[in-house]
């Protein structure tokens, strides 16, 4: 089956404490993304990856951390310097950009619980 | 600056009448408008899109509508069934430049039985 990864669905950290969010696609798309949501608020770009060994901030990339070694994987890096890190953490794929195509394919999500 | 809004936070609508689900915009530069639905603790699904050189595209019981004049754009569903009880987004992209997904805050739809 094709589709989107995210693991772990529930993360537990203490402050401090730096945690990596897996995501991994099997759907042969160039551009990964990622977005946090919380509550009351919609889906805000943090990083994407429009080709690998490429990726470009999005709207709060401050305290976080991305790296696109493979095609089929985005992982996340929350720092410690991100200031309010507690949230719902969505990874997306999409065929690349330039293309006819803009829907984004989502995974399940992780929630990131930072004590 | 909220380039995408979707002013109404939630919605209740009896089960088969029509949910009118709204969205308004600001960039002037988005041409393809998309809705998603979100389960709890779910990632999005997609939906339907509309690109800007229609005013209507329909799949089944969704139709979305797009008025660029007013930069406005609304999903119908009808008759609503209570499997569509989930946050709507709705978001945009501009073809040029930075080609990035702006999402709207989304809309809680409940149908009641």
């Amino acid at each position: 089956d094709g589709g989107i990864t995210q693991s772990p669905k529930y993360l537990f950290r203490k402050e401090g404490q730096n945690v990596t969010l897996s995501c991994e696609q099997n759907l042969n798309h160039d551009a990964m993304y990622w977005y946090r949501q919380d509550p009351g608020q919609g889906l805000r770009l943090i990083y994407y990856s429009q080709i690998v060994n490429d990726f470009q901030k999005g709207d709060i990339a401050e305290g976080y951390s991305v790296s696109r070694e493979k095609k089929e994987s985005f992982p996340l890096t929350v720092t410690s310097a991100q200031k309010n890190p507690t949230a719902f953490y969505l990874c997306a794929s999409s065929i690349r950009s330039g293309g006819a195509i803009y829907e984004q394919y989502f995974g399940p999500g992780t929630r990131l619980t930072v004590t | 600056d909220q380039q995408v809004k979707q002013n109404s936070p939630s919605l209740s609508v009896q089960e088969g009448r029509i949910s009118i689900l709204n969205c308004d915009y600001t960039n002037s530069m988005f041409d393809y408008f998309l809705w998603y639905k979100k389960y709890p603790a779910e990632g999005p699904t997609f939906l339907i899109s509309i690109s800007s050189i229609k005013d209507k595209n329909e799949d089944g019981r969704f139709t979305v509508f797009l008025n660029k004049s007013a930069k406005h754009l609304s999903l119908h569903i009808v008759p609503s069934q209570p499997g569509d009880s989930a946050v709507y987004f709705c978001a945009a992209i501009g073809i040029q430049g930075a080609q990035k997904l702006v999402f709207g805050q989304g809309t809680r739809l409940t149908i009641n039985p």
